[in-house]
């Protein structure tokens, strides 16, 4: 069964500095999105994207984060200069369709130090 | 803004036992989900709920919408160990919005 497939599973960075999440989406998926959960909490809406654009992002979502679709497969999320409070799991999501189930990858644990 | 709230936010119950986890949301809204969680892991899709009066049942879970309530229900029939994990509901305000907003999570134990 297709699946959404994340890397790495776990991240370790230091205050102030880039890191990129990936995320393969299922592969016939056109919309694309990424959340994230800190530890215990419920899961937060990041951003959504479709047709190499964003179509909607939360307040969480500000300067320090941006996503591209840099190939057919792949689709990423950057955060230019982490902070303590952006430590969470994050976790892509992608649907055929706008309307359809949105399906999670594993996610990807972010310690930010 | 749209709130959605899950009671209870933890629930020890014996195997055996019924019970149902309640979600409500704020406003007016097209669509419901229901996510499992296990520890650490991610989340797998339950239920879709389109419409008022919406009912969607899998083995020992049921799900229902009451859109003019702003409520929906899991049900847990007879439960068994496997279910435990962390339940979530999540809304979808408009049809075709695409952001998901998460209820806070229930938390389920099953005790042998």
């Amino acid at each position: 069964e297709p699946e959404v497939t994340q890397t790495p599973s776990h991240q370790v960075t230091q205050m102030g500095q880039e890191v990129i999440l990936r995320c393969v989406p299922i592969s016939n998926h056109l919309y694309f999105y990424w959340y994230r959960q800190i530890l215990g909490q419920k899961v937060e809406f990041l951003v959504s994207f479709y047709n190499n654009e964003i179509s909607e992002k939360s307040e969480i979502f500000d300067d320090q984060f941006s996503v591209e679709r840099p190939d057919g497969s792949n689709f990423t999320l950057k955060i230019r200069s982490t902070k303590l409070e952006d430590s969470a799991m994050y976790f892509c999501a992608s649907s055929e369709v706008a309307t359809e189930t949105q399906y999670f990858g594993p996610g990807t644990r972010l310690l930010v130090l | 803004e749209l709130k959605v709230e899950q009671n209870p936010l933890f629930l020890s119950m014996q195997e055996g036992k019924n019970y149902t986890i309640y979600c409500n949301y704020s406003t007016t809204s097209d669509r419901l989900y229901w996510y499992r969680q296990d520890p650490g892991k991610s989340l797998e899709s339950l239920f879709v709920l389109l419409s008022n009066g919406a009912v969607k049942q899998e083995g020992r879970l049921m799900a229902s919408l009451d859109t003019k309530a702003r409520l929906s229900t899991l049900h847990i029939t007879a439960a068994v160990h496997d279910l435990s994990a962390t339940y979530f509901c999540a809304v979808e305000k408009n049809f075709g919005n695409e952001k998901l907003t998460f209820g806070t999570g229930t938390r389920l134990t099953i005790i042998p």
